[in-house]
């Protein structure tokens, strides 16, 4: 299994508080991803990157920002919660090169936000 | 915009029976199809396809990319309670050096014994 932990695994926010979800990858791969996954919806792109520093948004970023200083660590950032962001997050990393297509995704982490 | 359709979205079959899962596209400048299964946490990646035509096998799963009827099917044969899960197709599109890959809703199968 590809070296990619998420912390915390599972977490009860309220609404209106701030909330940082942790990649961390032992692969030295360069791209890592953030999605959502709900039901009837299916996994959602919300931002992901191609390197350190090097961001960009997917399909629902409203109301998330990221940032990436290190190469094994990309933390996503819910600013102000809202009970529409709760959620399972997978955070996923692909490599560069013939293989960058193939993501392999981390256990996941279950917010719920009351 | 970007759009996978995977059909059926669940299926119920008895063990041993076989089964084919289907996804379609409809994206710009396609580069791959990826299939993953996803049990009750992340998904795993099975397959990756590019060209048309050409199957890819592993076991009683196998998948095959047709680039002009823009689709792709998964096949599980001899099916066995272990395969129940999510089946998730999902396209690479686009251009540049940056890639994201857009997801269908998945098919949901379960195998009864």
């Amino acid at each position: 299994d590809a070296g990619i932990t998420q912390s915390p695994r599972h977490k009860v926010t309220e609404t209106g508080t701030p909330v940082t979800l942790r990649c961390h990858q032992t692969e030295n791969h360069r791209y890592m991803y953030w999605y959502r996954q709900d039901p009837g919806h299916g996994l959602r792109l919300i931002h992901y990157s191609y390197g350190v520093k090097d961001t960009d948004k997917g399909e629902v970023s409203d109301g998330y920002s990221v940032s990436r200083s290190k190469t094994e660590d990309f933390l996503l950032t819910l600013e102000s919660a809202t009970s529409s962001q709760t959620s399972v997050y997978f955070c996923a990393i692909s490599e560069s090169g013939p293989t960058r297509n193939t993501q392999y995704f981390g256990p996941g982490t279950r917010l719920t936000v009351l | 915009e970007d759009k996978v359709v995977q059909s059926p979205l669940s299926l119920v079959v008895h063990e041993g029976d076989t089964v084919t899962l289907n996804c379609s596209y409809e994206v710009t400048n396609f580069r791959s199809l990826l299939w993953y299964k996803q049990e009750k946490k992340a998904p795993t990646f099975l397959f990756m396809l590019t060209s048309s035509g050409i199957e890819k096998k592993s076991g009683r799963l196998s998948s095959i990319l047709d680039k002009k009827e823009l689709s792709s099917i998964l096949n599980i044969t001899a099916t066995q309670t272990g395969d129940s899960a999510i089946y998730l197709c999902a396209v690479e599109a686009g251009g540049g050096s940056n890639y994201k890959l857009t997801f269908g809703k998945g098919t949901l199968l379960t195998v009864n014994p």
